[in-house]
C-alpha cells in the first residue's frame, strides 16, 4: 500500500512569485487535508478537500487555493508568496469511511520565501 | 473554539527511563484525540487515538495514553524510552467525526539520551 506523496520535498522562491505544490493520497482514500507548519509550530489547517470539493477551510487567505482531482490527488497553490509563508506544508489523507477520523501524512514540502 | 496546550515544550530523559509528555485540550463538545510524531525532516506519524471506549488507549512503539474527560487531559505515556523516540511529539484535537480539521498543539520535544 502506498502512502501519501508530496512533490517536491524542497524549493525556493522568491516574495511575489506563485507556487503549486502536489499531493498524492494513499490509496483508497478520497478526502485530502492541507496544513502548514512553520519552524517551531504544530502543523496549521488550511483546507480539506472531499470528492473534488472544499470541504472545509482554516484562518488562511485567499490567495491559498486548492484542488482536488477525480483521482483525489490535491494541489495547494499560493500566490503573492510574502517572507511568513516559509513553512513545511504537509498533505493528509483520510480513508473512505469508517476510519475516515484518521488522517495519514505525507512527508511534506519544505518552501522557503526569499 | 477548540484548543490543545502542550504543557511541556522540552522533555529530556535518559535511556530506559519513564517518560509522560503532557497535553490539556478545551472544547464545549465530544472530541477525538490523537498523538503525533514527527522525526526530524520528517512528515507525521500517528502515534494512537481516541475515539471512543476505553479510556487508556495504546499505540505503537509502546507509547500508551489516557483519555480524563473531567481534566480534559489526554497524556502520553511510556514505561522505558530509547534513544530511537527522540523526536517531535504533537497532541491534536478534533470534533468532527470526518475529521475536517486537527487542531494541533505546539508540540513537545522529547530528547533522550544514554
Amino acid at each position: 500500500e502506498t502512502g501519501v506523496t508530496q512533490s517536491p520535498t524542497h524549493l525556493i522562491k522568491t516574495r511575489g512569485q506563485q507556487v503549486t505544490l502536489r499531493c498524492s493520497s494513499q490509496s483508497g482514500h478520497n478526502t485530502v487535508s492541507w496544513y502548514q507548519q512553520a519552524l517551531g509550530q504544530g502543523p496549521q489547517f488550511i483546507f480539506q478537500y472531499y470528492r473534488e470539493e472544499e470541504n472545509g477551510r482554516g484562518n488562511f487567505p485567499p490567495r491559498f487555493s486548492g484542488l482536488q482531482f477525480p483521482n483525489y490527488s490535491s494541489e495547494l497553490n499560493v500566490n503573492a508568496l510574502e517572507l511568513d509563508d516559509s513553512a513545511l506544508y504537509l498533505c493528509a489523507s483520510s480513508p473512505t469511511s469508517g476510519r475516515a477520523i484518521e488522517q495519514y501524512f505525507g512527508p511534506g514540502t519544505r518552501l522557503t520565501v526569499t | 473554539a477548540q484548543s490543545v496546550t502542550q504543557l511541556d515544550s522540552q522533555v529530556p530523559v535518559f535511556e530506559e527511563a519513564p517518560v509522560e509528555l503532557r497535553c490539556n485540550y478545551s472544547s464545549s463538545v465530544s472530541v477525538y484525540l490523537f498523538w503525533y510524531v514527527q522525526y526530524p525532516n520528517q512528515g507525521l506519524q500517528l502515534l494512537l487515538k481516541y475515539l471512543s471506549g476505553s479510556t487508556l488507549v495504546k499505540g505503537i512503539n509502546g507509547f500508551e495514553a489516557e483519555f480524563n474527560k473531567s481534566q480534559t487531559s489526554f497524556h502520553l505515556r511510556k514505561p522505558s524510552v530509547h534513544i530511537s523516540d527522540t523526536a517531535e511529539y504533537f497532541c491534536a484535537v478534533t470534533r468532527n467525526q470526518a475529521g475536517t480539521a486537527l487542531i494541533f498543539g505546539k508540540g513537545t520535544t522529547l530528547s533522550v539520551s544514554s
